[in-house]
């Protein structure tokens, strides 16, 4: 079926650093998006993103937090600075329709902040 | 707010069983969509069923489900249990809204021979 590819799987930074994790949805979708997931605890929402824009957005995504998919290239989460409360999993998923469409998801981006 | 509760962090049976996972959910809107995601040991979430249909059964690869609004569940099911079957089981809710799935924490099932 579809794939979606997280580049990098694991990831080692020092708090205060920047971090940018990669994604690349399936060719033809048009909406992405990023959950977090905290060891031990369920998938949370951080942001959706259509045409260039951020639809919406948990309380989640801090100020730190970026996204963009420059020119069709990969679909980007920037965190800068990082923080240790930073530390999780981070899925990328992407639909190709909005509204409770089927969404396909990476297999995680692994972040510790030290 | 909008959230999804699954009361089985984990379950363990016999190859053969009957397997059921629970799945509640709370949302203040009436046309919930509902989702079940499977994920295998070092794989990505993929989805298992979804439905927007109260009173519905939805199948899938032997799996099926029924949402009720009534109730507000949307229970996985399946008649007998199989070792491949064992996976991180995810019921996951959407509602108005550009498509945000709002997860419960997950149920880890184990089937044994």
């Amino acid at each position: 079926g579809p794939k979606v590819l997280q580049i990098p799987s694991h990831q080692i930074i020092d708090m205060g650093q920047m971090v940018t994790l990669n994604c690349d949805p399936v060719s033809n979708h048009l909406y992405f998006y990023w959950y977090k997931q905290i060891l031990g605890q369920q998938m949370e929402f951080l942001v959706n993103f259509y045409n260039g824009k951020v639809m919406e957005k948990s309380k989640l995504f801090k100020d730190q937090f970026s996204v963009e998919r420059p020119d069709g290239s990969y679909f980007t989460l920037k965190i800068q600075p990082t923080a240790l409360e930073d530390s999780a999993v981070y899925f990328c998923a992407s639909s190709l329709q909005p509204n409770q469409d089927t969404q396909y998801f990476g297999p995680g981006t692994r972040l510790l902040v030290l | 707010g909008d959230s999804v509760t699954q009361t089985e962090g984990l379950v363990t049976l016999t190859e053969g069983l009957p397997v059921m996972l629970n799945c509640t959910y709370q949302t203040i809107y009436s046309n919930p969509f509902l989702f079940w995601y499977v994920q295998h040991l070092n794989e990505s979430p993929r989805l298992l069923l979804k439905s927007f249909t109260d009173n519905k059964r939805t199948e899938h690869q032997g799996f099926h489900a029924t949402l009720h609004k009534s109730s507000s569940s949307f229970h996985l099911q399946k008649s007998s249990a199989q070792l491949s079957d064992s996976a991180l089981y995810y019921c996951a809710l959407s509602v108005i809204s550009y498509n945000v799935l709002y997860f419960g924490s997950g149920t880890k099932l184990t089937v044994e021979p």
